[in-house]
């Protein structure tokens, strides 16, 4: 089978750096995604990684390890409006989604 | 940038009729298109992937049947949902693959509330 895992939830304050991690049991895709989903929503783009390593878009970092089975996704400088749902996806001929990690930013 | 539309955007009805959900590329064209289902606190589950011309792949445990897919244009897939029931009631999302570029687009949702 195939499945993606992350933390079901994390919690953290304004200004902080948090990292969501994924290990996945799958193989033979193309790279992993990261998407945000608020409450109600799409989810939305944030992060690709198809090669090893790490991979920067503004405050938001996504990384890669295949020999590990692992990827991540580094939020910094946190705000509030970056409290949502976080999903890791593995991009085969679909996205095949993690089971989601819950963000909450406090003050 | 490429835009995805679904339509409705709610939808309630009652058990046993059936509903029909749209899934438009407004300004790409889509060979394939995608459709998942997330039910409350939950992952998105692939239902199916839809291919332009062709019928539609299911994943395991999805009745083709109830869940009727039809992709008949590079711009269009509909999703019917047969003889709906309560259990039915869900989040249903569609992406689109841009042919040429190969990236995928969510559309906003529809929710489904079967009473």
């Amino acid at each position: 089978g195939q499945s993606l895992e992350q933390p079901s939830e994390v919690t953290a304050v304004e200004g902080a750096i948090v990292q969501i991690n994924c290990t996945y049991q799958t193989s033979g895709f193309y790279g992993l995604s990261w998407y945000q989903q608020h409450d109600g929503g799409a989810p939305t783009f944030l992060s690709y990684n198809a090669l090893d390593g790490l991979e920067e878009t503004g405050r938001f970092s996504s990384f890669l390890s295949r020999s590990d089975s692992y990827g991540y996704l580094l939020l910094q400088e946190l705000q509030m409006k970056d409290s949502a749902s976080y999903f890791c996806a593995a991009l085969k001929a679909a996205l095949i989604f993690g089971k989601g990690t819950t963000l909450s930013v406090s003050s | 940038g490429a835009v995805v539309s679904q339509h409705p955007s709610r939808v309630i009805c009652k058990s046993g009729t059936s509903v029909k959900i749209e899934c438009r590329s407004l300004d790409f064209q889509a060979t394939t298109m995608f459709w998942y289902r997330q039910f409350p606190k939950q992952s998105l589950m692939l239902m199916a992937t839809s291919n332009e011309g062709s019928k539609a792949t299911y994943e395991q445990g999805v009745e083709k049947d109830k869940f009727l897919i039809n992709h008949a244009s590079l711009t269009l897939s509909t999703l019917t949902v047969t003889s709906a029931h309560p259990e039915d009631s869900s989040f249903y999302i569609c992406s689109a693959q841009d042919r040429d570029s190969y990236e995928q687009y969510f559309g906003p949702g529809t929710r489904l509330t079967v009473t």
